[in-house]
């Protein structure tokens, strides 16, 4: 699986929107990128995914590059409780390739 | 639904001793995953499950044990524990019927020291 480079650290002001980069330039052709956060010790939570487009839910929006080398994940109005480490991911869809390579992260801070 | 559960939540243990951790989901998810955290670090994945009665070796197995005698539960065991082995354990689980990209559900962890 590609290796994800992601800062170690950002803050956000509540009510704005908190963009999270991630390079992953070395990613082929089959491999998803994910997005989980951390917070606090808690067990990690599943945000989003992708391939190739762009994607968005009810929590967040994942934009990737056309060349799919770096993504950014989007928070649209964030608040307090947002406060977290968010892990980008870069896993196959291979079956059998079942494991998440967790990296440290980008640690987000909002501020009140 | 409970989701991911995980017993116990805390546990002290002296070197050389024995435990295993349970790990129980309600979801009917085929895939579960033991992984481990230490301080300042991602997690890493220690063993995993695709289906009952059968287990894996992830990036850290050296030390541990792993049972999967029924689709919901999934045990880690530690025989001798080490210092090496203070960590906070997470269990996981994910379903792979609704594709190929499929999301893993977290259980809440569990503490251990070994002094």
């Amino acid at each position: 699986d590609a290796k994800t480079t992601q800062p170690p650290s950002m803050d956000c002001a509540e009510g704005r929107a908190a963009n999270l980069p991630c390079n992953h330039s070395t990613i082929s052709g089959n491999e998803y990128v994910y997005w989980y956060r951390q917070i606090h010790s808690q067990g990690p939570q599943y945000i989003i995914h992708g391939l190739k487009n762009n994607e968005t839910n009810e929590m967040a929006s994942l934009i990737i590059t056309e060349d799919r080398k770096s993504s950014t994940l989007i928070l649209p109005h964030a608040t307090l409780r947002d406060t977290a480490v968010y892990y980008c991911i870069v896993r196959s869809s291979n079956f059998g390739n079942e494991k998440l390579t967790f990296g440290t992260g980008t640690r987000l801070t909002i501020i009140p | 639904n409970a989701g991911v559960t995980q017993t116990p939540k805390f546990r002290v243990l002296k070197t050389g001793q024995s435990m295993t951790l349970l790990c129980a989901q309600d979801m009917n998810h085929e895939y579960m995953y033991w992984y481990r955290q230490d301080p300042g670090m991602g997690l890493r994945l220690i063993h995993y499950s695709v289906g009952e009665g059968t287990t894996a070796k992830g990036e850290v197995p050296d030390g541990y044990n792993v049972s999967r005698l029924k689709k919901q539960n999934f045990l880690l065991g530690l025989e001798s524990a080490a210092p090496s082995q203070t960590s906070v354990y997470f269990c996981a689980s994910s379903s792979p019927q609704r594709g190929l990209a499929y999301e893993q559900y977290f259980g809440p962890g569990t503490r251990l020291t070994v002094t």
